[in-house]
């Protein structure tokens, strides 16, 4: 099974402030790799496809690159509507599967 | 606009069934994967099955091959997860969610969940 590292598991930051989540995969799985949003008592969220690809209606101020085995999400500009716990999925082989998440929080 | 209404939820004792049910709408269901996805009180997701659009290839993730069934009826738009020999580890919100790729597993929506419990 692959397993997908994801770092920090939280993390505090300011409004405007600038975010990043990297989430390491323990194979190469090339481009496929999501990264989902979930608020509390709610569903994820597709933000991410594909590594890089912003889902749409998702704001600009998301972000994702990486390949291979290292990957990174970014949030340019921390939104108090942010506050959230992200995951990485893999889905270059089954069994699917996620990083550990991170929970943001406003400082 | 797309739907995925999850039922079938509730408290089981260990090594007995439940069966989920997804009643999709506002989409093509026949043409779509769809996958089961659970996340245990406080924890990270898991995803556990997923069937492709016609039923011809189901994927199960280890800690449920054997006790699980995935399946579907196009003509009622439903998603199954047949859950048998039940755990306490089982217990979670169990979520489906719609595969924009065919099954391979790019999920672009969610339903929002029932809650599994399973307890003595």
């Amino acid at each position: 099974d692959i397993q997908m590292t994801q770092s920090p598991s939280s993390l505090s930051a300011s409004v405007g402030d600038r975010v990043a989540i990297t989430c390491q995969a323990s194979q190469d799985i090339s481009k496929y790799l999501n990264w989902y949003q979930q608020k509390p008592g709610k569903a994820p969220k597709l933000l991410i496809y594909d590594a890089s690809n912003l889902e749409t209606g998702v704001p600009l101020r998301f972000s994702g690159s990486g390949s291979g085995t290292d990957f990174t999400f970014t949030i340019s500009s921390l939104q108090p509507e942010d506050i959230a716990t992200y995951y990485c999925q893999q889905y270059d082989n089954f069994p699917l599967t996620f990083g550990g998440g991170t929970k943001v929080e406003i400082k | 606009q797309v739907q995925l209404v999850e039922s079938g939820g509730g408290v089981a004792q260990p090594g007995r069934s439940l069966r989920l049910s997804c009643a999709a709408s506002g989409f093509s269901f026949s043409s779509y994967g769809m996958h089961w996805v659970r996340q245990a009180p406080g924890k990270g997701l898991e995803w556990v099955a997923v069937i492709w659009y016609d039923g011809s290839n189901k994927y199960y993730a280890d800690s449920v091959k054997g006790r699980f069934t995935i399946s579907r009826d196009n003509s009622k738009n439903t998603l199954y997860l047949q859950m048998n020999s039940l755990r306490g580890e089982d217990t979670a919100i169990y979520y489906c969610a719609r595969d924009i790729r065919g099954g391979t597993g790019l999920f672009d929506h969610w339903g929002q969940g029932t809650l599994v419990t399973v307890s003595s």
